[in-house]
């Protein structure tokens, strides 16, 4: 079956824009978490959705939104980017909220310049 | 919130040998994951293994829940081994990984 499917794989943005990603889960997966990895800060949990309801979210600032819709499909939105936005975004997809497996997509490099 | 630390954080061996990857946790988890992050940095799925032990091929994990650690031993490593090994833990947090820094495995013809 197919994986998780992250698009666009890669993005150069110019700060102050503002950015969607999005993210595909595996099919029957109703969970969806987003991840940011940096080299000086590792990967860092941003939120989790689902059911279309954000159920855990980590400590990043409110420019960093997300969202979920029937499908289970979901987007991330940066605002108002700053060069330290500069990351690989990574979502995972799991069956349930806890307590499963969670498989990641190949991401997103995001640079802002 | 759960502390995760990962040992070695380097590690270089020849090919042919074996290692094992140590990773300890601060707190009670739901369950624990090892991933293998390939060069263009995608999490590949190694084991789900909130407790007990578990082996696929040449790569063997070990997770003692009520000591709070895991291990991954990596037998005849291959250079195409190399890369960044995660563990990661989901505590009483539900729906929230916490992944430790790596341990970067090179391994040389």
């Amino acid at each position: 079956k197919a994986g998780v499917t992250q698009t666009p794989r890669y993005l150069i943005k110019t700060r102050g824009q503002q950015v969607t990603l999005s993210c595909s889960p595996i099919s029957g997966h109703r969970s969806v978490s987003w991840y940011q990895q940096t080299p000086g800060q590792g990967l860092q949990f941003l939120f989790e959705y689902f059911s279309e309801t954000q159920r855990n979210k980590g400590n990043f600032p409110g420019r960093f939104s997300g969202r979920q819709f029937s499908n289970s499909r979901s987007e991330m939105n940066v605002s108002t980017l700053e060069l330290g936005d500069s990351a690989l975004y990574l979502c995972a997809s799991s069956l349930w909220s806890e307590n499963t497996e969670a498989f990641f997509g190949q991401g997103t490099r995001l640079t802002v310049v | 919130g759960i502390q995760v630390e990962q040992s070695p954080p380097d590690l270089i061996l020849q090919e042919g040998a074996n290692s094992t990857l140590r990773c300890n946790f601060s707190d009670s988890v739901n369950n624990l994951q090892w991933f293998h992050q390939n060069p263009w940095g995608q999490l590949i799925n190694l084991f789900y293994i909130p407790s007990g032990t578990k082996q696929n091929g040449r790569l063997s994990a070990t997770t003692v829940a009520t000591e709070r650690y895991s291990l991954l031993y990596i037998s005849s490593s291959q250079t195409t081994d190399s890369g960044v090994y995660f563990c990661a833990v989901e505590g009483t947090n539900a729906g929230k990984s916490t992944f430790g820094d790596g341990t970067t495995l090179t391994v040389k013809p």
